[in-house]
C-alpha cells in the first residue's frame, strides 16, 4: 500500500530561520495536499498541488511537487511563533483513498 | 472557523455506553467524513459519503457507525468501544468525493475510553 513519509518528524528553529519540510511518497503521487494543525485541534488547509513542477505560495509558505522524486516540499522563509504546530501532507493513492504523513512538528522559537 | 463544527469536543465514556459524535458543515459540500487520529500515528479515513450515500468503510469494526440524513450532517455513533478507541475524532467536507477538492475539518472530538 502506499505510504507517505514526512521529514523530519519534528523541528525546533529560531523565530526569523528558514526551514523546510518533506513529504516522500512511495508510489505515485496524484496530487498532493499540505495542512497544518495546532495540537488537538482540527486541520487547516493550506495547499492543494496537483501538477508536477506546481508551486503555490501562501504569505510565507511555499510548497512544489516533483512528481518524479514522488516528493513534495513545503518552505517556510523567515519563520514566526504563528508558524508552529504540525504539518501534514496527504494524497491520494491509486485506489482514490486519501492517506496522511506522519506529521512534522514545528516548534519556533522566540 | 473552517465552516465545520463537531459536537461534543470532549467525550468519557465507559466500554458499555452509547454516544454519538456530532458534525456540520455549512459549506454546502456534498462530502462528508470520519478520520481517527491516535497518538504517533497517520491520519486514518474511516468513512467517505458522497451526495448522502456512503462510499467508502475503511475495515472500521461495527462498534462504529455512521450516519448522514443529509449532506450538511454526519454522525458517528459509538457502542461498546474499547480503550484503544480513545482518540481525536474528525469530521471533514469537501465538495465532492474528487482529489481535485481539498477537504475542510471540523476541530475534532476527544474521545476517552475508560
Amino acid at each position: 500500500s502506499q505510504e507517505l513519509e514526512q521529514s523530519p518528524q519534528s523541528l525546533i528553529v529560531q523565530e526569523g530561520k528558514n526551514l523546510t519540510i518533506n513529504c516522500t511518497s512511495s508510489k505515485t503521487l496524484y496530487g498532493l495536499y499540505w495542512y497544518k494543525q495546532k495540537y488537538g485541534e482540527g486541520l487547516i488547509f493550506l495547499m492543494m498541488l496537483q501538477k508536477g513542477g506546481e508551486e503555490k505560495s501562501h504569505e510565507k509558505i511555499t510548497a512544489k511537487l516533483d512528481e518524479k522524486k514522488q516528493q513534495s516540499s513545503l518552505h517556510i522563509t523567515a519563520s514566526q511563533p504563528s508558524h508552529a504546530g504540525i504539518y501534514l501532507c496527504g494524497a491520494e493513492n491509486q485506489g482514490g483513498k486519501l492517506i496522511f504523513g506522519q506529521g512534522t512538528e514545528l516548534s519556533v522559537k522566540p | 472557523e473552517t465552516g465545520v463544527t463537531q459536537t461534543p469536543r470532549h467525550l468519557v465514556m465507559g466500554m458499555t455506553n452509547k454516544k454519538s459524535l456530532k458534525c456540520e458543515q455549512h459549506l454546502g459540500h456534498n462530502a462528508m467524513y470520519w478520520y481517527k487520529q491516535s497518538a504517533k500515528k497517520p491520519l486514518e479515513l474511516m468513512f467517505v459519503y458522497n451526495f448522502k450515500e456512503q462510499t467508502e468503510n475503511n475495515s472500521v469494526p461495527s462498534r462504529f457507525s455512521p450516519e448522514c440524513p443529509n449532506s450538511s450532517h454526519l454522525f458517528l455513533h459509538l457502542h461498546t468501544l474499547q480503550p484503544e478507541d480513545s482518540a481525536l475524532y474528525l469530521c471533514a467536507s469537501s465538495r465532492e468525493r474528487s482529489r481535485s477538492y481539498e477537504q475542510y475539518f471540523g476541530p475534532g472530538t476527544r474521545l476517552t475510553v475508560t
